[in-house]
């Protein structure tokens, strides 16, 4: 099955400063790579996905770039501010399986 | 605020009590999930309904008991847990089923159950 790594499980950074987040997965016939954010005491919520027929993907201060080849995907979030503090999950999955293969989550601090 | 509503936030059961977790959503979707969250963990998950039908079961223990009423309900009846169960119980819902492709996945807030 599908097997998602994903580093570093903290990250601090000082505010203003970016973030980048990188996640590997295993089955080549995954296509869908979304980003959840958790914050404490909530669900996750979706805040970028990328399909397997883009290679980039930006939303604001969000970007998710997606290697194919090297079977990587990376959150990148520029000018991080105190509430981009929260647990972020990268996932994959292929449309052939059932399952949202979820990363072990990175804690992100953004520090003033 | 989420679209994915779940009551309630808290519960505390004993381990003969039965007790029942709700979720709704008024999106349309046309898919319901139940989620297991351990504390610093990625969620797990164990049920899948598709069209209002249980599609998947992850190998879930009989003391857990998903329910879906109707297109916008979600139950997950619960009976005779154990402590290693407590845990946040995340619902989700999609508006293409997972056998179709890929959409993506709303979650509710969770309940935070604690067994004692």
């Amino acid at each position: 099955g599908e097997n998602v790594e994903q580093h570093p499980s903290t990250l601090s950074v000082q505010e203003g400063d970016s973030a980048v987040i990188k996640c590997t997965y295993s089955d080549s016939a995954s296509n869908y790579f979304p980003w959840y954010k958790q914050e404490l005491g909530k669900g996750p919520q979706l805040i970028i996905d990328i399909r397997s027929n883009v290679g980039e993907k930006k939303d604001q201060r969000i970007a998710v770039t997606l290697n194919k080849t090297a079977k990587h995907f990376s959150l990148h979030i520029t000018e991080t501010q105190p509430e981009d503090s929260a647990v972020y999950f990268c996932a994959a999955r292929a449309n052939s399986g059932y399952a949202l293969n979820f990363g072990k989550g990175t804690s992100l601090l953004v520090t003033p | 605020d989420t679209e994915v509503t779940q009551t309630p936030k808290h519960l505390v059961m004993g381990m003969t009590n039965k007790k029942s977790l709700k979720c709704e959503q008024h999106m349309g979707h046309r898919a319901m999930y139940w989620y297991k969250q351990k504390a610093k963990k990625p969620p797990e998950l164990m049920f899948v309904y598709s069209y209002e039908k249980l599609s998947i079961n992850e190998s879930v223990p009989s003391r857990f008991s998903p329910e879906c009423p109707n297109s916008s309900l979600l139950n997950l009846h619960l009976h005779a847990l154990q402590p290693e169960d407590s845990a946040l119980y995340l619902c989700a819902s999609s508006q293409v089923v997972p056998e179709q492709g890929n959409s993506p996945l709303h979650f509710g807030n969770g309940t935070r159950l604690t067994v004692t």
